[in-house]
């Protein structure tokens, strides 16, 4: 079975370009989750969905980030204009989700952006 | 929001050796998994325990939920086994907000 796939795995990037990041989760799975890991703050979620809604995007860092699930198999983050201290490995998650329950994460390969 | 602690923070092992890697959480949690991040980056499910005892080959986990931690239990190391040790917890009614703990940096020595 495929896991959650994640493309591109390497993005470099100047500062003030646009960066779509995306990842499609394991079939089957109804919750889906973005984290982002770098040293100084080990592993954040950035924001969640359940069927496809958005739960809560309190941990997005500001405004130039962004995410969608336009269906049950695809979502993206984008950032927008993207700075150097958003270099990190952007990691995206499902797991299988009932009301007031979220299950078992499985994890992407994640994406690693450099922006210089 | 819920506070997630691992222990030790860094261990070195030598091959064959027992450890026991733990996790304190500050408040109750709806469930918590254990992961092993390998030195390509890869985040690796061992264990979905938000209570009780799980076993699968040389490691083992328990979960008491009722005294905020999980221990995590690795047997006759191996320097496969090397990477970092992550605890995660899902905190509110809902149980999807995730919060990771710092990790546990293990390096088996040969």
């Amino acid at each position: 079975d495929a896991g959650v796939i994640q493309s591109p795995r390497h993005e470099v990037t100047e500062m003030g370009q646009e960066v779509t990041l995306r990842c499609k989760p394991i079939s089957g799975h109804n919750s889906l989750f973005w984290y982002r890991q770098t040293m100084m703050r080990g592993l954040e979620l950035l924001i969640y969905f359940n069927n496809n809604v958005p739960i809560d995007d309190s941990g997005m860092p500001e405004d130039r980030f962004s995410a969608k699930m336009p269906n049950a198999s695809f979502s993206t983050l984008k950032i927008q204009p993207s700075e150097p201290r958003d270099s990190a490995v952007y990691f995206c998650a499902s797991s299988v989700g009932r009301t007031g329950d979220a299950y078992e994460q499985y994890f992407g390969p994640g994406t690693r952006l450099t922006v210089t | 929001g819920i506070q997630v602690e691992q222990s030790p923070p860094d261990l070195i092992l030598q091959e064959g050796a027992n450890s026991t890697l733990r996790c304190n959480f500050s408040d109750s949690v709806n469930n918590l998994q254990w992961f092993h991040q390998n030195p390509w980056g890869q985040l690796i499910n061992l264990f979905y325990i938000p209570s009780g005892t799980k076993q699968n080959g040389r490691l083992s986990a328990t979960t008491v939920a009722t005294e905020r931690y999980s221990l995590l239990y690795i047997s006759s190391s191996q320097t496969t086994d090397s990477g970092v040790y992550f605890c995660a917890v899902a905190e509110g009614t809902g149980g999807f907000k995730t919060i990771f703990g710092a990790g546990t940096r293990l390096f088996v020595k040969a």
